[in-house]
């Protein structure tokens, strides 16, 4: 079984400061993992994602994550943050080699202060 | 490229009465549809998918059905709504091995 796990519903910063959400998955083989960004009472949109290859992979809007198998992590950064970067952030996981159905995590809220 | 529409983009109902949210899709053939629900705090909640015609999992027993009468065409139904029943349904699309691509989501309140 695969799970995903984010650290912290809500993180808060202040403009220009480092986001860092945090995400740690489980699976029993390698997977392939997301981050996904949801503005109010809309849908998901994709930022990045990992299937295989380089570990740090870049996304939109500046994001990045680094896939670490060590640490079961896939951490979602960016340098400094924007106040439009206020939304909630989601993880997933599906396990590659075929099977489709991602495990997403709760969500992590992030708030940008002027 | 792949679009989804969902639609309507709000809805109020009141207890007791019935629901059809509708979800369509452009650019694919054969697509893997799910419906989710979105509940403040909670994430999301896979409730059904479709890999075809007629071919409806449920994830989770509810007051919710769901039916798959075209390819590109998934629908939510209820025939009595629940207070519970309220939240965000998000229709999306994910092909194999790949990100999900999901509509703008439907906000319904029961009351």
């Amino acid at each position: 079984a695969q799970s995903v796990t984010q650290l912290g519903s809500h993180v808060s910063v202040s403009e220009g400061a480092l986001v860092l959400l945090r995400c740690n998955y489980s699976s029993s083989v390698p997977p392939y993992l997301f981050w996904y960004v949801q503005y109010p009472n809309q849908g998901l949109q994709l930022l990045l994602k990992y299937t295989t290859g380089a570990t740090l992979v870049k996304g939109i809007n500046g994001f990045e994550a680094e896939f670490k198998k060590s640490e079961t992590s896939f951490h979602l950064t960016k340098p400094s943050a924007h106040m439009s970067d206020a939304a909630e952030y989601f993880c997933a996981v599906t396990k590659g080699g075929g099977s489709y159905i991602p495990t997403f995590g709760r969500g992590t809220s992030l708030i940008v202060h002027p | 490229s792949q679009t989804i529409h969902q639609w309507p983009a709000t809805l109020v109902q009141p207890v007791g009465s019935p629901l059809s949210l509708e979800c369509t899709v452009e650019g694919t053939s054969n697509p893997n549809l799910y419906w989710y629900r979105q509940a403040a705090g909670r994430g999301l909640q896979l409730l059904f998918y479709s890999v075809g015609i007629g071919q409806i999992s449920s994830e989770v027993p509810q007051n919710l059905s769901a039916s798959r009468p075209q390819d590109r065409q998934f629908i939510l139904s209820s025939k009595k709504l629940l207070l519970s029943d309220s939240g965000f349904y998000l229709c999306a699309l994910i092909p194999t091995n790949t990100e999900a691509f999901f509509g703008q989501g439907t906000r319904l309140t029961v009351v």
